[in-house]
């Protein structure tokens, strides 16, 4: 059975700061993962896509890695802003297509 | 291009009762999943379906049930609710069954 380990659950850093969030799973054999934001209340935001031969992926501000071998990948966000408060998921694609999730880690810029 | 679209956004029931959501996938997306997040927890998988069949089942009982019709919309059903049902439901579409997800807003469900 799929586990995704998200750790730690909350952090909260300054403005300006260059942060990595984690995720971790116990299965090597996925076709992606994915990072995704949630604004309190709403829904998910896609953010990356990596799809399970690719090491990483970019947009604008952020960078995603993947080492599928390890069960491992980061999300790297660059000089943070308090509009990056958020919770940030992470989700891995199994052989039956359905996501399975981490907890999640609730992010805090602080002004 | 409209993304998944989720209807209604918010709605309270009473324990016991049964309630239908319903989805919209993007344009030309012939899979759609449905999810549960209760507050604090990352979003446990419901269903899924492809090309109007299902394709998988997480780990809910039989109270909960689901369709999808020849446009490729969707339904979830929960029959008798509890409490415990209270959470955010989303539903996810994607071209085929690995190809990245796109979330809907989800619907809010309170059971009181």
């Amino acid at each position: 059975k799929q586990e995704v380990t998200q750790i730690p659950a909350a952090l909260s850093v300054p403005e300006g700061e260059n942060l990595v969030l984690n995720c971790s799973f116990t299965d090597s054999a996925i076709y992606n993962l994915q990072w995704f934001r949630q604004d309190p209340g709403k829904g998910l935001t896609s953010l990356l896509l990596i799809q399970s031969s690719q090491r990483e992926q970019t947009s604008g501000r952020l960078n995603a890695s993947l080492d599928k071998s390890s069960g491992r990948s980061t999300l790297y966000i660059a000089a943070s802003q308090p509009g990056d408060s958020a919770t940030y998921l992470c989700a891995v694609t199994g052989a039956n297509s359905k996501l399975t999730f981490g907890k999640g880690i609730t992010l805090s810029v602080r002004p | 291009d409209a993304g998944v679209t989720q209807s209604p956004t918010h709605l309270i029931k009473t324990r016991g009762q049964q309630v239908t959501l319903r989805c919209s996938p993007i344009s030309g997306h012939k899979s759609v999943s449905w999810y549960q997040q209760v507050l604090g927890q990352g979003p446990q998988f419901i269903f899924q379906y492809y090309e109007k069949e299902e394709r998988g089942r997480g780990n809910f009982p039989d109270r909960f049930s689901a369709r999808q019709f020849p446009n490729y919309s969707s339904e979830l059903n929960v029959n008798a609710l509890l409490l415990g049902d209270s959470a955010l439901y989303l539903c996810a579409s994607t071209p085929q069954g690995r190809d990245g997800y796109t979330f809907g807003s989800g619907t809010r469900l309170t059971v009181v």
